[in-house]
C-alpha cells in the first residue's frame, strides 16, 4: 500500500470548519482513501471513506483532488469532541498501515 | 447491541508467560485484524484473517501467534518471544477484506509485561 504524509499537528477553533490535509502521491488506481480518529485510549472509529469522487457523510466530507495524489477530510464545525488524532490511510487489499497521524486540538 | 469486545482492558504478566487477548465480534464479518500500538505511535498490523480458519502474518507477527477457528473470535497470543509485549492492542473487524469496507474496532487491551 502507498504511503500517506500529514502534518504532525492542528489547532483549531470551536465551531469553525476544519481542513485535514493529506498527500498520497504514490496512490494506485485501486487504492481507497480512508480516514480515522482516534480518541485517548481508545480505538479507532471510522470517519469517511472514497476512491476518486468527494464523499459526504454525517461526520464529515472528503475531497479528493483530480488526481488523487491529495486529499482533504473536512469537518464542517469543530467541537470539543472532534480532538483527536486522525489518520489517512490508503488500502488496496483491506488491510490497513496507519502512520502517525495528524493531532487536531480544538480550542473553545 | 453489535460491536466488537475485547477483554480484559488491562492485562498484567511476568515476563517469560504467554499470554491471550479475546476479541469477539457479532458483527456476522467475515476480516479480522489485531494490531499494536505503543505510546505516541500509529497501529501496526501483527496479523489478519479473512475468512475461518485463515489467517496472514501482517508487519510485526513475530512473538505473536492467533486462530480463527469460529468467525466472532479471533485470539491473539503473545509469546514469550516477543521482546517488548506491553504495548495497547487493538482487534478490528470488517464485512470481508477487502479496501471498500470499513474497519470496526474493539476498545482495546493493555497489556504490561514486567
Amino acid at each position: 500500500d502507498a504511503k500517506t504524509t500529514q502534518p504532525n499537528s492542528m489547532e483549531s477553533n470551536e465551531e469553525e470548519p476544519v481542513h485535514l490535509p493529506c498527500n498520497h502521491s504514490t496512490i494506485s488506481g485501486t487504492d481507497y482513501i480512508h480516514w480515522y480518529r482516534q480518541l485517548p485510549s481508545q480505538g479507532p472509529e471510522y470517519v469517511i471513506h472514497g476512491l476518486t469522487s468527494n464523499v459526504n457523510n454525517r461526520m464529515a466530507s472528503l475531497a479528493i483532488a483530480e488526481d488523487r495524489k491529495s486529499s482533504t477530510l473536512i469537518l464542517h464545525r469543530a467541537t470539543l469532541r472532534d480532538a483527536a488524532v486522525y489518520y489517512c490511510i490508503l488500502t488496496g487489499s483491506g488491510d490497513m498501515r496507519f502512520g502517525a497521524g495528524t493531532r487536531l486540538t480544538v480550542k473553545p | 447491541d453489535g460491536g466488537i469486545t475485547q477483554s480484559p482492558k488491562y492485562l498484567f504478566r511476568k515476563e517469560g508467560q504467554n499470554v491471550t487477548l479475546s476479541c469477539e465480534q457479532n458483527l456476522n464479518h467475515d476480516a479480522m485484524y489485531w494490531y499494536r500500538q505503543d505510546p505516541g505511535q500509529g497501529l501496526r498490523l501483527i496479523y489478519y484473517s479473512q475468512i475461518v480458519n485463515d489467517f496472514q502474518k501482517g508487519d510485526i507477527a513475530e512473538g505473536y501467534s492467533v486462530s480463527r477457528e469460529k468467525k466472532e473470535s479471533f485470539p491473539l497470543t503473545v509469546t514469550s518471544a516477543q521482546k517488548n509485549p506491553t504495548a495497547f492492542y487493538l482487534c478490528a473487524s470488517s464485512s470481508a477484506g477487502q479496501p471498500y469496507y470499513e474497519q470496526y474496532f474493539g476498545p482495546g487491551t493493555r497489556l504490561t509485561v514486567t
